[in-house]
C-alpha cells in the first residue's frame, strides 16, 4: 500500500502562535490532499482539498485565514494553523489521493496520514 | 447529496468469532467507490477493503470481506476469525467515480471491540 507520512506527530504550542503541519506521499504522487480534524470518538471532519499548485477549497465554516493551506508538489501538502487558541485543539489528518494510472497505490483511493494532536496552552 | 450511515454505534466479538458491521449509503449515482477504513487506538486511519460498484463481485481481503448489495445500498463488512488486533473504529466510506477530487463521505464509524 502507499504510504503517508505526517509531521510533526503531536505539539504544544502556547496560544497566538503559529503551528505547521507537513504531509508527504512517500511513494506515489498525490493528484489532492485533503485536511481533516478528528475530535475524540468522532468521525472525520473535511476541512479543505488542496491541488498541486491551486488555492485550496475550503468546507463550509472553516476559515481560511485561520488554516492556512499550501500544496508545493505532487508530494507534499503543508498546514499551518494561525494564532492559535485552545479551541484549536484537535487531532489533524491528512491524507493523499492518487488518481489515474495504477503504480503502487490504488488508483481513485485515500490514503492517510498517521495523524498529529495539537495542543494550543 | 450522498449519505453513509452506520447504524451500530458499538459492537463486540469474541476472539476467532465472525462479525458482521452493517453499513447503508443513498446515492443517485450508478458508479461509485465504496471503502470500509479502521483506525486502531492509534488513530492511524488503514484501508481495510475496496470495493467498485460496478463490480458485482464482492471485494476479499483475507479475513476481511464485504456483502455488497448494489440495489439494497448496502455495504456491510465481514471479519472472519477476529482477532485482538482488529479492535478499533471502523468507517464506511463513499467516493464518486471518475472525479479526479476523490472526496471521501464518512459513516460516524462503528467501535468493535474484541474480546479475549
Amino acid at each position: 500500500g502507499a504510504v503517508v507520512s505526517q509531521h510533526p506527530s503531536w505539539v504544544i504550542c502556547k496560544s497566538g502562535t503559529s503551528v505547521k503541519i507537513e504531509c508527504r506521499s512517500l511513494d506515489f504522487q498525490a493528484t489532492t490532499m485533503f485536511w481533516y480534524r478528528q475530535f475524540p470518538k468522532q468521525s472525520l471532519m473535511l476541512m479543505a482539498t488542496s491541488n498541486e499548485g491551486s488555492k485550496a477549497t475550503y468546507e463550509q465554516g472553516v476559515e481560511k485565514d485561520k488554516f492556512l493551506i499550501n500544496h508545493a508538489s505532487l508530494t507534499l501538502s503543508t498546514l499551518t494553523v494561525t494564532s492559535a487558541h485552545p479551541e484549536d485543539s484537535s487531532f489533524y489528518i491528512c491524507s493523499a489521493y492518487f488518481f489515474g494510472l495504477a503504480g503502487s497505490a490504488s488508483t481513485d483511493t485515500q490514503y492517510f496520514g498517521p495523524g498529529t494532536r495539537l495542543t494550543v496552552l | 447529496a450522498q449519505t453513509v450511515t452506520q447504524s451500530q454505534p458499538e459492537m463486540s466479538v469474541q476472539e476467532a468469532e465472525t462479525v458482521t458491521l452493517s453499513c447503508t449509503y443513498d446515492t443517485s449515482e450508478s458508479n461509485y467507490y465504496l471503502f470500509w477504513y479502521k483506525q486502531p487506538p492509534s488513530r492511524q486511519m488503514i484501508l481495510v477493503i475496496r470495493q467498485e460498484a460496478y463490480k458485482q463481485q464482492n471485494a476479499t481481503e483475507n479475513r476481511f470481506s464485504v456483502n455488497f448489495q448494489k440495489a439494497a445500498k448496502s455495504f456491510s463488512l465481514k471479519i472472519s476469525d477476529s482477532q485482538l488486533g482488529d479492535t478499533a473504529m471502523y468507517f464506511c466510506a463513499f467516493m464518486n467515480y471518475g472525479g479526479s477530487q476523490g472526496n471521501l463521505i464518512f459513516g460516524k464509524g462503528t467501535k468493535l471491540s474484541v474480546k479475549p
